[in-house]
């Protein structure tokens, strides 16, 4: 089944304790973004890529890490994370990377940063 | 920087009303368009895109949108909404000017539809 999955789905952490979300696709898609949905602002770019090795800051990068080191894969890591950074994330991957089409979202992760 | 707003951010309509939700995006140029639909506890998933070519474009389950290009518009319609359409909607756009890559979205506008 062709899909997007996500891990955790559900994390409750500390401020300052790093942590990794991670996000794989079985669509062999070149393009892969994180997004951050919080109530009244809709969902926001966090990082994209267009391929391998290839990532791109969107509108709210900053406290947040990407890498791309293989094609399905497309964790996003939080050095230090802050209250600031409790949001409900969202990873996405699209067939093209020159010209994203339709994304396809993963089911998304709640953190929850104390 | 392409910014997108939807101005209804709750809507409430019986079974059977006519749907019209609204899009404006604020930045010209050659543009892509796409509605997405978050059903409660599902995962984000596409209605309908524009690219190119005739501006009404149809998705699934009865929505279709009008891309108005003199009032950087593209709003989605149904005409007769069900229970079942109960869910979020977020406008997004890419192209200009931030690139093809870079995907801005709305705010979103939660639907509810009462039997």
């Amino acid at each position: 089944e062709a899909q997007v999955t996500q891990n955790p789905r559900y994390l409750i952490t500390v401020t300052g304790k790093k942590l990794t979300v991670t996000c794989s696709q079985n669509m062999n898609h070149e393009y892969m973004s994180w997004y951050r949905q919080d109530p009244g602002l809709g969902l926001r770019q966090i990082y994209y890529s267009m391929n391998v090795e290839v990532t791109d800051k969107g509108d709210v990068p900053e406290g947040y890490k990407v890498s791309r080191k293989e094609k399905r894969n497309f964790p996003l890591i939080l050095e230090s994370p802050s209250p600031n950074q409790t949001s409900l994330y969202f990873c996405a991957s699209s067939d093209r990377g020159s010209n994203i089409d339709t994304q396809y979202f993963g089911p998304g992760t709640r953190l929850t940063v104390l | 920087a392409q910014s997108v707003s939807q101005h209804n951010h709750h809507v409430i309509l019986s079974e059977a009303a006519s749907l019209e939700l609204g899009c404006n995006y604020s930045y010209g140029g050659t543009v892509n368009l796409f509605w997405y639909v978050q059903y409660p506890g599902q995962h984000l998933q596409l209605l309908l895109k524009y690219f190119s070519g005739d501006p009404l474009v149809k998705g699934i389950k009865g929505f279709e949108a009008e891309f108005i290009k003199s009032k950087f518009s593209f709003n989605l319609r149904k005409p007769s909404v069900q229970w079942s359409d109960t869910a979020e909607y977020f406008c997004a756009v890419n192209g200009a000017p931030g690139g093809y890559q870079k995907v801005t979205f709305g705010t979103g506008t939660k639907l509810q539809v009462i039997p």
